[in-house]
């Protein structure tokens, strides 16, 4: 168990839906990371947020947002969702600072998009 | 950060050593090797990380050559349960942190 929880494990929705997927770093960790894992594109980096504010952007959508909240949780938020939207959503954590900086990732949600 | 190249896959018997190796030639003085797995489709687990020196844990050992321009992680006695894709990345460090880049891996298959 990495300490990293996130929720929900799968979720089924149609296309043109919206959904929220949700992280909770370790206990004490500041930076969030998200990656997508899709069987064609392996695992890609989305987006870091380190202590409320955005530090680095891959390969995000237009259509994909996030933000940190002040407890430090987590929330990506996928929009207008495609087909090829279906992929695995890890999140990870880290303490932020370049000693503590290992990233430890959650058990992952699967998006399935019908 | 440096790119890396694996193998794409490596069989090993259960209760060797598994030695999966890991080229990074254009590393940088800066940067760390780090190596997670994923197993199945699990989140991707932290295994080991090292800058110059051989690091040990009690998963894995890594050994840098001298000139850091490969490594290998270590599987002492490797069991069923270490099938998985292994992913061997480099990386610079940062203060508020810094993305893992991950490429295809090695699957490594962990035979009775």
């Amino acid at each position: 168990d990495s300490g990293v929880t996130q929720t929900p494990k799968h979720l089924i929705t149609a296309t043109g839906q919206r959904v929220t997927l949700r992280c909770s770093p370790r206990s004490g960790d500041l930076s969030v990371y998200w990656y997508q894992q899709s069987l064609d594109q392996g695992l890609q980096f989305l987006i870091q947020y380190y202590n409320g504010e955005e530090r680095a952007k891959g390969n995000i959508l237009e259509r994909f947002s996030a933000q940190q909240f002040p407890d430090l949780h987590s929330e990506l938020n996928l929009s207008s969702l495609e087909l090829g939207d279906s992929a695995l959503y890890f999140c990870a954590s880290s303490g932020g600072g370049a000693s503590t900086d290992t990233q430890y990732f959650g058990p992952g949600t699967r998006l399935t998009v019908l | 950060d440096a790119k890396t190249t694996q193998p794409p896959s490596m069989d090993c018997a259960e209760g060797r050593a598994a030695n999966l190796p890991c080229n990074h030639s254009t590393i940088s003085g800066n940067e760390y090797v780090y190596w997670y797995r994923q197993i199945h489709s699990q989140g991707p687990q932290y295994i080991i990380h090292g800058l110059k020196n051989n690091e040990t844990n009690e998963m894995a050992s890594l050994i840098i050559t001298e000139d850091r321009k490969s490594s290998t992680l270590i599987l002492p006695h490797a069991t069923l349960r270490d099938t998985a894709v292994y992913y061997c990345i480099v990386r610079g460090k940062m203060e508020y942190g810094n993305k893992l880049v991950f490429g295809a891996g090695t699957i490594l298959r962990v035979k009775s």
